[in-house]
């Protein structure tokens, strides 16, 4: 069981805005940046939104990040089928002194 | 770039080591993470190392099994792996740190270890 909550899944039609919410507490959400991660099926995870709301080079602004107490969420606008992929929140604990994952949440573009 | 290798198919109790090649970045100035993925589950932090290698942190199920160590001589980081469980089956990725906060920002295409008798 993840110490961050995601929903397993998630899903839009093209051109829509869609939100994955990551649920946690005060000492990983509360006190610490949130990072996501996409991971396309057969590949690696990638950086998608560092520091809850910062974005890598070369990723789009239609994502975006932002957090609220201790949730997170990754909004994405302009839905394209290619976003089809799993959606993973991140974020140290203070309590484990770990970096702990959400579950992970499966995007499907109808 | 990073390049994960050294998964095989281990029995348990074996031992394994993993290695990661790092290039095209200054890999003494950066942090290094292990995460391994279950096959079609979910990922799962293993083990981080500072920049200067002067600390280490692991999750609980592999703590004193486990080393991750940083040789920036052969710009190589490895984990090694002793007494290993069924459980550890996993594809496992090395990830650089981003340099600020807990982000990891290059990660490998990843290795598969196989515990299993």
């Amino acid at each position: 069981q993840s110490v961050l909550t995601q929903p397993p899944s998630a899903s839009g039609t093209p051109g829509q805005r869609v939100t994955i919410s990551c649920s946690g507490s005060s000492s990983n959400i509360g006190d610490n940046a949130v990072n996501w991660y996409r991971q396309l099926p057969g590949t690696a995870p990638k950086l998608l939104i560092y520091s809850t709301n910062q974005w890598p080079s070369g990723v789009p602004d239609r994502f975006s990040g932002s957090k609220s107490g201790t949730s997170a969420s990754l909004a994405i606008s302009g839905l394209q089928s290619d976003d089809e992929a799993d959606y993973y929140c991140a974020a140290w604990d203070d309590s484990l002194k770990g970096l702990i994952f959400g579950g992970g949440t499966k995007l499907t573009v109808l | 770039q990073v390049v994960e290798s050294g998964g095989d198919l281990v029995q348990p109790g074996g031992s394994l080591r993993l290695s990661c090649v790092a290039s095209g970045f200054i890999f003494r100035s950066y942090a290094m993470t292990w995460v391994r993925q279950t096959p079609g589950k979910g990922l799962e932090w293993v083990s981080s190392i500072t920049a200067s290698s002067n600390r280490t942190y692991y999750t609980d199920s592999v703590k004193g099994r486990f080393t991750i160590s940083k040789d920036t001589s052969k710009n190589t980081l490895y984990l090694h792996m002793l007494n290993l469980r069924i459980e550890d089956t996993a594809v496992y990725y090395c990830a650089k740190g981003l340099g600020s906060g807990s982000a990891l920002d290059y990660w490998g295409q990843g290795t598969l270890v196989t515990v299993s008798s």
